[in-house]
């Protein structure tokens, strides 16, 4: 069972639409990470939300931590292909830097 | 500042052999780990070096996958003998370890195919 539940699991849109992906938990987490992944690479680390309520915003992306500190979303404004990737929400477990990812959402923006 | 190395890129081997994979973390990272991709999901921890101590293998298969990181530098993961389940992306990242939470920088992977 994955402590982070990732929906959807893929997204097609085209480009310049907009889309959320969420990611969600019955668990408390401290913090909460996003990460991108493109075909072949490791995961590349976007941004960290830390305080409950907290909205981060990285150009086009908006990262919403939920007020319980259980749940996120990322909202992706006027999508561009260059968006396309695989969507990766990660936590810290409860000792040392363990983290825990989530399943992951597959975005595909199509020009 | 040169990022995590990793080789091979690819591999594909029979089931029942054996496989090695090497890892160099960015240079002063205290902290290494190797995570098993399988597609379509996120990675998995398999195990956490904090220099050349384990801190966590709780989801290593003992049984046939084992790591070491001599010298609290390089690390190298090995599969032996390979089951088909094995085939997955191999995923190692360090970070400095100096906090909880922090950003963990990952290598490009090596995918493994066993046939």
């Amino acid at each position: 069972t994955q402590l982070l539940e990732q929906s959807p699991q893929f997204l097609s849109i085209q480009e310049g639409e907009n889309l959320t992906v969420y990611c969600n938990s019955s668990s408390v987490f401290s913090s909460l990470q996003w990460y991108r992944q493109e075909p072949g690479e490791g995961p590349v680390l976007l941004v960290t939300v830390v305080t409950g309520g907290e909205v981060k915003k990285l150009k086009r992306l908006t990262f919403q931590f939920g007020d319980a500190r259980k749940d996120s979303s990322l909202h992706i404004t006027a999508a561009q292909p260059g968006d396309t990737g695989l969507y990766l929400c990660a936590g810290p477990k409860a000792a040392g830097n363990k983290l825990t990812f989530g399943g992951g959402t597959r975005v595909l923006v199509k020009p | 500042e040169a990022g995590v190395a990793q080789s091979p890129r690819y591999k594909i081997i029979e089931k029942r052999q054996s496989v090695a994979f090497w890892c160099n973390p960015i240079s002063g990272h205290a902290t290494l780990y190797w995570y098993q991709q399988i597609l379509g999901q996120g990675p998995k921890l398999l195990i956490q070096f904090q220099n050349n101590g384990v801190v966590d293998d709780s989801q290593l298969p003992k049984d046939r996958f084992s790591a070491e990181r001599l010298k609290g530098v390089d690390s190298t993961l090995k599969i032996q003998p390979a089951k088909l389940e094995d085939s997955a992306v191999y995923l190692c990242a360090s970070s400095s370890g100096e906090y909880r939470g922090e950003e963990q920088y990952f290598g490009p992977g090596t995918r493994l195919t066993v046939t």
